[in-house]
């Protein structure tokens, strides 16, 4: 079955320790990004990769890291995570930019 | 980037078509017109795209105005699973941002 599979779902975890939220997915998709959601704001991009080794930053990349070693992975990399990153994040990608994008089903996460 | 404009919410009766509407001035010329929606608890799903022509599958229709300048999205029978955030965005084809800006979207609410 075609997915995007998102590790942990739920995360509840203290400031300043450092934390990496999965991503996965099995379309052999070059497209794949980050986002998170808040009330009130809707979706905000943080992080997108084009392809292997090549990504660039969203609407709000700070306190956020990204890699993509491989094709199939996109982990998102809190170094040291505050309270105001609190949030629901979801992991897409698609075949290309243009294309539809499948969407993981999304981790939440509590920085105390 | 080209951004969109959408009504915060609209409401529907079970049963009754559905235009919600998407505006996009500065679409440009090689921009798709991308429609997600989000229920509630759940990640985004992809509903619909287009570029210039109307396009239909089996979930809605999607009008593109001649100008580009807008479109809307087609629920021609809404259901009460239809009761969702519905986003319009803009994917670019060309150059070198492909950043996604989904937007806080138009809130559903379908009547029984």
């Amino acid at each position: 079955e075609a997915q995007v599979t998102q590790n942990p779902r739920y995360l509840i975890t203290v400031t300043g320790k450092k934390l990496t939220v999965t991503c996965s997915q099995n379309m052999n998709h070059e497209y794949m990004s980050w986002y998170r959601q808040d009330p009130g704001l809707g979706l905000r991009q943080i992080y997108y990769s084009m392809n292997v080794e090549v990504t660039d930053k969203g609407d709000v990349p700070e306190g956020y890291k990204v890699s993509r070693k491989e094709k199939r992975n996109f982990p998102l990399i809190l170094e040291s995570p505050s309270p105001n990153q609190t949030s629901l994040y979801f992991c897409a990608s698609s075949s290309r930019v243009r294309q539809p994008q499948h969407f993981g089903d999304g981790t939440r996460l509590s920085i105390l | 980037d080209a951004k969109t404009t959408q009504p915060n919410s609209m409401e529907s009766n079970e049963e009754e078509p559905v235009h919600l509407p998407c505006n996009h001035s500065t679409i440009s010329g090689t921009d798709y017109i991308h429609w997600y929606r989000q229920l509630p608890s759940q990640g985004p799903e992809y509903v619909i795209h287009g570029l210039t022509s109307n396009v239909n599958n089996r979930m809605a229709s999607l009008a593109i105005a001649e100008d580009r300048k807008s479109s809307t999205l087609i629920l021609h029978r809404a259901t009460l699973r239809d009761a969702a955030v519905y986003y319009c965005i803009l994917t670019s084809s060309g150059g070198s941002n492909y950043k996604l800006t989904f937007g806080k979207g138009t809130l559903l609410t379908v009547n029984p």
